[in-house]
């Protein structure tokens, strides 16, 4: 069964702080990866995507990085502002082998910075 | 470009009621996707639309339906509306042959 589970389920830091955020998965076979940023009720906008091929891949202050053998990737804040307080969504893309891609979604991290 | 757009933003309806929702894809996209998101949750899979067919389907029962027009737009029914339907619809488009996805800002249900 496809599955993305993320962790921690929310976290609570300091401004300028820094943190990593955990995405494992069994999605089959693999297309990419993407990490969104939620703000609440609103559609989610795509920080990084990463293929099969790529270990890292930054974004401003967020670095994204694969590790396609374990199946884990992770997105690192750095130097965090208020504004990135949200939820952190990891989605993996899989064929299904007719040429179409679905996405599966993590339940995401909600992030809380604190000034 | 726009992007992908979603109407209307906010709604509420009874049990029992009907909705349709609307979704226009960004400009070169044509598969359109549907998701529900209950509060606190992540998206849920409904279906998706590529030449005017539902080509995959998420584990949801038949009261969600939809249909994907020429132009690409797409829209989501939902009948015999339940408490449990209440979430934010969101629309995501992308070109097929890549899985590229952007989304809407979502459509809030509220069902009383």
């Amino acid at each position: 069964k496809n599955q993305v589970e993320q962790s921690p389920q929310s976290l609570i830091i300091l401004e300028g702080k820094n943190c990593t955020l955990q995405c494992n998965y069994t999605v089959s076979p693999f297309s990419n990866l993407r990490w969104y940023k939620q703000d609440t009720g609103r559609g989610p906008v795509s920080l990084t995507i990463m293929t099969f091929s790529e270990n890292t891949k930054s974004n401003g202050r967020y670095t994204a990085t694969l590790d396609a053998d374990t199946k884990q990737s992770s997105l690192h804040i750095t130097a965090s502002q208020l504004s990135d307080s949200a939820s952190y969504i990891c989605v993996v893309i899989h064929g299904d082998g007719g040429g179409s891609y679905i996405p599966t979604f993590g339940r995401g991290t909600s992030l809380i910075v604190h000034p | 470009d726009a992007g992908v757009t979603q109407s209307p933003t906010h709604l509420i309806k009874t049990r029992g009621q009907q909705v349709t929702l609307r979704c226009s894809p960004k400009s070169g996209h044509d598969t359109v996707s549907w998701y529900q998101q209950a509060l606190g949750q992540g998206p849920q899979f409904i279906f998706q639309y590529y030449e005017e067919e539902e080509r995959q389907r998420g584990n949801f029962p038949d009261r969600f339906s939809g249909h994907q027009f020429p132009n690409y737009s797409s829209e989501l029914n939902v009948n015999a509306l339940l408490l449990g339907d209440s979430a934010l619809y969101l629309c995501a488009s992308s070109p097929r042959t890549s899985g590229g996805t952007f989304f809407g800002p979502g459509t809030r249900l509220t069902v009383l």
